[in-house]
């Protein structure tokens, strides 16, 4: 597609599981960016991937969350022994290169902790 | 730490009304400010942006007013539409490489009445 792809749009997790939210970039774009929305509130920074390189990791709340770019296209941001409080959006978004500043936003992934 | 503080919360419109919505801002080595436009169930899209350089900016219906010397920055939507109907977001960042880790506001809730 032409846009930047999440799955799954909407994920249900038991406090304690595992979960593993998949962005699929727009094709050439070499940033990729991942953020998390509360309910009502602004996107708030996550970390960012220049090509398969993480390059600022200081938004990630705890060391339950990881994300990786393994061959510079794919990324995935995976949450460890689900919280309540981990329940968000997780928005996805791309750019051609870094330095530019337009993003281009996934319609996000809805995760519900229970 | 609310680096951005968005107001109001919420607006409403008359159709073909002027819809303003004002960003403050406390970190001074922000460079980039755009503003997002996101609809129910999608992602943020960029509506405009703008850097320090300049007073304002306009595109269309939309223009940037920013006042450095105030640390302030405000989005002005001429004969707003029905169709305008989102939630407003403002946002920031201090350029670079960082261009795209961007601070964003709480958000405004703009409803235009046909």
């Amino acid at each position: 597609g032409a846009g930047v792809s999440q799955s799954p749009r909407y994920k249900v997790a038991k406090r304690g599981q595992d979960v593993a939210l998949r962005c699929d970039p727009i094709s050439g774009h070499v940033s990729l960016f991942w953020y998390q929305q509360a309910l009502g509130q602004g996107p708030e920074f996550l970390t960012y991937f220049q090509n398969e390189a993480q390059l600022d990791k200081s938004g990630l709340p705890s060391d339950r969350f990881f994300a990786e770019r393994p061959e510079g296209s794919v990324s995935t941001l995976k949450i460890q022994r689900t919280q309540q409080e981990d329940s968000a959006v997780y928005l996805c978004a791309s750019s051609f290169r870094l330095g530019t500043g337009e993003l281009f936003f996934g319609e996000g992934s809805r995760l519900t902790v229970l | 730490q609310q680096q951005v503080k968005q107001s109001p919360q919420s607006l409403i419109v008359q159709k073909g009304g002027i819809s303003i919505i004002n960003c403050a801002y406390e970190n001074t080595a922000f460079d980039y400010f755009p503003w997002y436009q996101q609809f129910p169930g999608k992602g943020p899209a960029l509506l405009i942006a703008i850097r320090p350089d300049v007073s304002e900016k306009k595109e269309g219906r939309f223009t940037i007013s920013f006042n450095k010397s105030a640390k302030q920055f405000s989005l002005h939507i001429m004969d707003s539409q029905p169709g305008d109907s989102a939630t407003y977001f403002c946002a920031a960042s201090t350029g670079g490489t960082s261009y795209g880790k961007l601070t964003f506001g709480q958000g405004t809730i703009l409803t235009v009445h046909p």
